[in-house]
């Protein structure tokens, strides 16, 4: 089946700092989805995102289809963006594949 | 509206009982889903359910079964549970099954514990 990478595993940063989390595939998708776990354990939406590129508020996300990678950008990181930030795919299998999740710790 | 809910929030349970984790979705989406979320494994498809009446096998379905009597209830069912089911369970559902599979929306979870 697909694989989804994702990096890098744990990431610390300061309140205010911006970061880059990546997500690659191993072959052609039909949905590519960016999620955030937060402490509570709810999975929240953050995009859907086959292609393209979409923004909103802070966050925003790039797919490259064709290289087979997607980045999610946060600016001006908040304590309240901690959590795990899983990115799932959908291959020609039509099921969600999940990476294995980044793991964000913002510190005041 | 409140999208998907789940039940119970959490669980302990002997090796050996029966035991039924209930999803209710308001959406009318046609899919949905059963995943376990175990660390350093990410999330994982059990069962799955392109439409009322049907169902299918995901990743791990061994020792779980599931049944989609309408559109709105997934119950997911472990028949004599062991202590590597222990885990968190979601639910998740989206409107659309089939590529372009259009976004999943996930329930709050069930935390379940068997001792």
């Amino acid at each position: 089946g697909i694989q989804v990478e994702q990096s890098p595993p744990d990431l610390i940063l300061q309140e205010g700092a911006n970061s880059t989390l990546r997500c690659n595939f191993s072959d052609s998708v039909n949905n590519l989805q960016w999620f955030h776990q937060n402490p509570w354990g709810q999975l929240i939406n953050l995009f859907y995102i086959p292609s393209g590129t979409k923004q909103n508020g802070r966050l925003s996300a790039t797919t490259v289809a064709t290289e087979r990678y997607s980045l999610l950008y946060i600016s001006s990181s908040q304590t309240t963006d901690s959590g795990v930030y899983f990115c799932a795919v959908t291959g020609a299998n039509s099921k969600l594949t999940f990476g294995k999740g980044i793991t964000l710790s913002v510190r005041p | 509206i409140a999208g998907i809910t789940q039940a119970p929030t959490s669980q302990i349970l002997a090796a050996g009982r029966r035991m039924t984790l209930r999803c209710t979705q308001d959406m009318r989406h046609n899919a949905m889903y059963w995943y376990r979320q175990d660390l350093g494994l990410g999330l994982r498809l059990i069962h799955y359910s392109n439409t009322a009446g049907t169902t299918g096998k995901g990743e791990v379905p061994d020792g779980y079964s599931v049944s989609r009597a309408n559109t709105d209830d997934f119950p997911l069912t472990l028949a004599s549970a062991v202590p590597s089911q222990t885990s968190v369970y979601f639910c998740a559902s989206s409107d659309l099954p089939h590529p372009p599979v259009h976004e999943q929306f996930f329930g709050p979870g069930t935390r379940l514990t068997v001792l």
